[in-house]
């Protein structure tokens, strides 16, 4: 089945401690995405990842690190979390580059983070 | 990307067709509207796309005017299961082809009555 997983689903910690949120997908999509999703504000763009090795800041950057060693992967990190990163977040994929016009992303199920 | 305008929730009886209007007056030609749903904090799901001609799939049915200045997204059978917040985005398709960034506004929550 087609699907972009993500882990943990959920997840509450403390300022500063660093962490990790995975996303893959089984679709050999090129392109992939970060979102978070905060009451009255929709979703907002993080990062995202055009293929391998390339990736760029979206609308909402500060506080997050991405990587894209592997084509299914594109992991997302918070090195110091701060209580005003506590979100839902979605991870999403599309296929990108030459697979056809206006081709539809794929999102997770989501990651909800507490930072306390 | 052109600004887009849904109201902000509408109801509707169950087997009925739910039709939820969006205007996006200042799109311009190179820009598709999608349509995206999310169902209580789920991930959004993808629903349809056009550029200027009527689609349909097996989900929905996409109305887009002839002026492309607004559009409608119609359930032709709206089940309990189909209430959500619907999403209308207007994008310009990436270089590489796909749904790049999307930028979704608040939505219109739809709210299907037994």
């Amino acid at each position: 089945e087609a699907q972009v997983t993500q882990n943990p689903r959920y997840l509450i910690t403390v300022t500063g401690k660093k962490l990790t949120v995975t996303c893959s997908q089984n679709m050999n999509h090129e392109y992939m995405s970060w979102y978070r999703q905060d009451p009255g504000l929709g979703l907002r763009q993080i990062y995202y990842s055009m293929n391998v090795e390339v990736t760029d800041k979206g609308d909402v950057p500060e506080g997050y690190k991405v990587s894209r060693k592997e084509k299914r992967n594109f992991p997302l990190i918070l090195e110091s979390p701060s209580p005003n990163q506590t979100s839902l977040y979605f991870c999403a994929s599309s296929p990108g580059t030459g697979k056809g016009v206006g081709q539809p992303q794929h999102f997770g199920d989501g990651t909800r983070l507490s930072i306390l | 990307d052109a600004k887009t305008t849904q109201p902000t929730s509408m109801d509707c009886a169950e087997g009925r067709a739910a039709n939820l209007p969006c205007n996006h007056s200042t799109i311009s030609g190179n820009e598709y509207v999608y349509w995206y749903r999310q169902i209580h904090s789920q991930g959004p799901q993808y629903i349809i796309h056009g550029l200027k001609n009527n689609e349909t799939n097996e989900m929905a049915s996409l109305i887009i005017t002839e002026d492309r200045k607004s559009s409608t997204l119609i359930l032709p059978h709206a089940t309990l299961r189909d209430t959500a917040v619907y999403y209308c985005i207007v994008r310009v398709v990436g270089f590489g082809g796909g749904a790049d960034g999307l930028t979704f506004g608040k939505g219109t929550h739809l709210i299907i009555q037994p």
